[in-house]
């Protein structure tokens, strides 16, 4: 089955410093996954994802994502955080086109800035 | 401009009531989603369509009905069954095939 960890559930950064989100999902063929962002109150906002092709994939507002199989990761990082960039961010996987099949998403992992 | 509509954006309702979270898009979407979302819980799937007039169960749909009569829009019914129904609900859809999920802004139900 399907299924997505996000080990952190809080992190906390200094403004400026560099951002790593870790991801690890457990599927049985090549996955399809996505970060997604989410403000309080708000809906989900995808960031950037990954279908096939080059593993590193950039996003928006600066963020960026690897894909290692053989680690069965998809971390996020962004080189240098801005305070705008708290919020909390999910990792997704799936689906892949099966009637039954959905997106998966992780618990979450929340981003705090330190000014 | 395309996108997912939620409405109400904050819903209040006496226990023992049934209550229904609107979700409506103008993506051409197959696919349409409910989630629950939880203070440190993530996201949990309630129920998904993958067409219209068929839908299946998530995680938690105990409590939940859905309805896909047309292919923009996906009502969830919150019933009385439902033991703890506040929350903060989110709406999503996707084109068939491997691609991502768009969400509406949420509707928050209390329930008192």
């Amino acid at each position: 089955a399907q299924s997505v960890t996000q080990p952190d559930i809080h992190i906390t950064v200094s403004e400026g410093a560099s951002l790593e989100l870790r991801c690890n999902y457990s599927y049985g063929a090549t996955p399809y996954l996505f970060w997604y962002v989410q403000s309080p109150g708000q809906g989900l906002q995808l960031l950037l994802k990954y279908f096939s092709g080059d593993t590193l994939v950039q996003g928006i507002k600066g963020f960026e994502a690897e894909f290692k199989r053989s680690q069965s990761s998809f971390n996020l990082r962004k080189p240098s955080v801005h305070w705008s960039d708290a919020a909390e961010y999910f990792c997704a996987v799936g689906p892949v086109g099966n009637r039954d099949d959905k997106i998966i998403f992780g618990k979450g992992t929340r981003l705090h800035i330190l000014p | 401009d395309g996108g997912i509509t939620q409405s109400p954006k904050y819903l209040f309702r006496k226990e023992g009531q049934n209550v229904t979270l609107s979700c409506e898009q103008n993506l051409n979407h197959d696919a349409m989603y409910w989630y629950r979302q939880d203070p440190g819980q993530g996201l949990r799937l309630i129920y998904y369509s993958q067409i219209v007039n068929d839908f299946q169960k998530g995680d938690i749909a105990e409590g939940y009905s859905v309805s896909r009569e047309k292919k923009e829009s996906f009502p969830l019914t919150v019933t009385s069954a439902q033991k703890n129904p506040t929350a903060f609900y989110l709406c999503a859809s996707s084109a068939t095939g491997n691609t991502e999920a768009f969400f509406g802004q949420g509707t928050r139900l209390t329930v008192v």
